[in-house]
């Protein structure tokens, strides 16, 4: 596609509830990041893949998140049994390759959460 | 550094004047140095990148300047636009790892 694609763009849920969040990447991307921005803060770094694997999982704040790549294309993040702490933007980015140089991020617009 | 749990700070600006906003990394075997521009409801954009054997790069109307001796990266916007409003985000790059700065947000006043 012409740009990193998340959906849904906003996402009201119960305490307690499941929640899964996607991201298209740019075709062609062989690296996805996932990151949680609260609101008037910074990006909080969650994971990345490098193709469908992630090689470091120690950013996902605990055991309630989870998030998966296939096809070295789509990518959902998972979030269970929701707090209201976890109400933030999800942003999904992607880069070409992920290597030092040249590492460009595109990111999607980000999935607004919000926990009741 | 990774910002979490921080506010962001703010810089204010007239309309038509130069910006700068500062940028204080954290590892000195970072090599690649990245700005990002956060509007309002949408994802960061890239910017303009500079490498680590440069001291500095222009683009249009912007310019980043490095200075490795105290890891310290500037973003200069010219001639200040109300479209310029924004959060802008460094990020630097080493060892296959991108860090993101805790960002700034840019008030154009009219």
């Amino acid at each position: 596609g012409a740009g990193v694609s998340q959906s849904p763009s906003n996402k009201v849920t119960e305490k307690g509830k499941d929640v899964e969040l996607r991201c298209d990447p740019i075709s062609g991307h062989t690296a996805l990041y996932w990151y949680r921005q609260r609101l008037g803060q910074g990006l909080e770094f969650l994971i990345y893949f490098q193709g469908n694997s992630a090689p470091d999982k120690s950013g996902l704040p605990s055991d309630r998140f989870s998030a998966e790549r296939t096809g070295e294309s789509v990518s959902t993040l998972t979030i269970q049994r929701t707090q209201q702490e976890d109400s933030a933007v999800y942003l999904c980015a992607s880069s070409l390759v992920f290597a030092t140089e040249q590492n460009i991020q595109y990111f999607g617009a980000g999935t607004r959460l919000s926990v009741l | 550094g990774e910002s979490v749990g921080l506010h962001l700070p703010t810089l204010s600006v007239q309309e038509g004047d130069n910006s700068i906003i500062n940028c204080a990394y954290s590892n000195s075997a970072s090599d690649y140095f990245i700005w990002y521009k956060q509007e309002s409801g949408k994802g960061p954009q890239f910017i303009i990148d500079i490498r680590s054997n440069m001291d500095k790069r222009q683009g249009q109307r912007v310019t980043v300047l490095l200075n490795k001796t105290v890891k310290h990266l500037s973003l200069q916007i010219a001639a200040t636009q109300p479209g310029d409003s924004a959060v802008y985000f460094c990020a630097e790059i080493g060892g296959f790892k991108t860090i993101f700065g805790a960002g700034t947000r840019l008030f154009v006043k009219a």
